[in-house]
């Protein structure tokens, strides 16, 4: 069964440093998202992305945030200067446009510490 | 966007069907409703989508009342692989709609 992956599975990082998230989506999948969860609280929605631009930002993807789609299988998530609340589980997902059923599919998140 | 209320959590043992029920009295009505599941430490995971009456598949079955201000997830015999947090979603059915996700439902399954 076709799965979204990210990398790294932990990073650790220090406060005012820029980390980079990657995801690969589902391959045929052509909406993107970002969301997170800071330990013990709910899922969060960050952004989500089509067509290489942005079609929905919440009140947390601020200008440290940023995200891309450098070539056609990676989707990335940037924070310019980590902050200690960043510290987070950060997950990915993706969806296609087919009708039916609307699913996200997950994968298996990026811890990020900011120390 | 409808607000959900669901149980914090719920006990069950192994074997027994689970109801989790949600409350969503502010429904559109081209709200859809959907369940996710989530593990310790993974991303959440799609359980089952309804717009009204019964829907079944292999893994649940989710009931809506014809008003549609509440929906129950049933779980029949659960095991111990099924403990986990359930959140009821409510919202759009369109590629690309944003999921606002709850506090959920922290179900513990004992054998």
């Amino acid at each position: 069964e076709p799965e979204v992956t990210q990398t790294p599975s932990h990073q650790v990082t220090q406060m005012g440093q820029e980390v980079i998230l990657r995801c690969v989506p589902i391959s045929n999948h052509l909406y993107f998202y970002w969301y997170r969860q800071i330990l013990g609280q709910k899922v969060e929605f960050l952004v989500s992305f089509y067509n290489n631009e942005i079609s929905e930002k919440s009140e947390i993807f601020d200008d440290q945030f940023s995200v891309e789609r450098p070539d056609g299988s990676n989707f990335t998530l940037k924070i310019r200067s980590t902050k200690l609340e960043d510290s987070a589980m950060y997950f990915c997902a993706s969806s296609d446009t087919g009708t039916g059923v609307y699913e996200q599919y997950f994968g298996p998140g990026t811890r990020l510490t900011v120390t | 966007l409808a607000k959900t209320t669901q149980p914090i959590s719920m006990d069950s043992y192994e074997g027994q069907e689970v109801n989790i029920t949600c409350s969503h009295n502010n429904i559109a009505t081209n709200d859809y409703i959907t369940w996710y599941q989530q593990f310790p430490s993974q991303g959440p995971r799609f359980i089952i989508q309804g717009y009204k009456t019964k829907v079944t598949n292999e893994v649940a079955s989710l009931f809506i009342p014809a008003d549609r201000k509440s929906s129950t997830l049933s779980l029949p015999r659960v095991s111990l692989s099924d403990t986990a947090v359930y959140y009821c979603l409510v919202g759009g059915h369109n590629a690309g709609n944003m999921l606002t996700f709850g506090g959920g439902t922290r179900l513990m399954v004992k054998p």
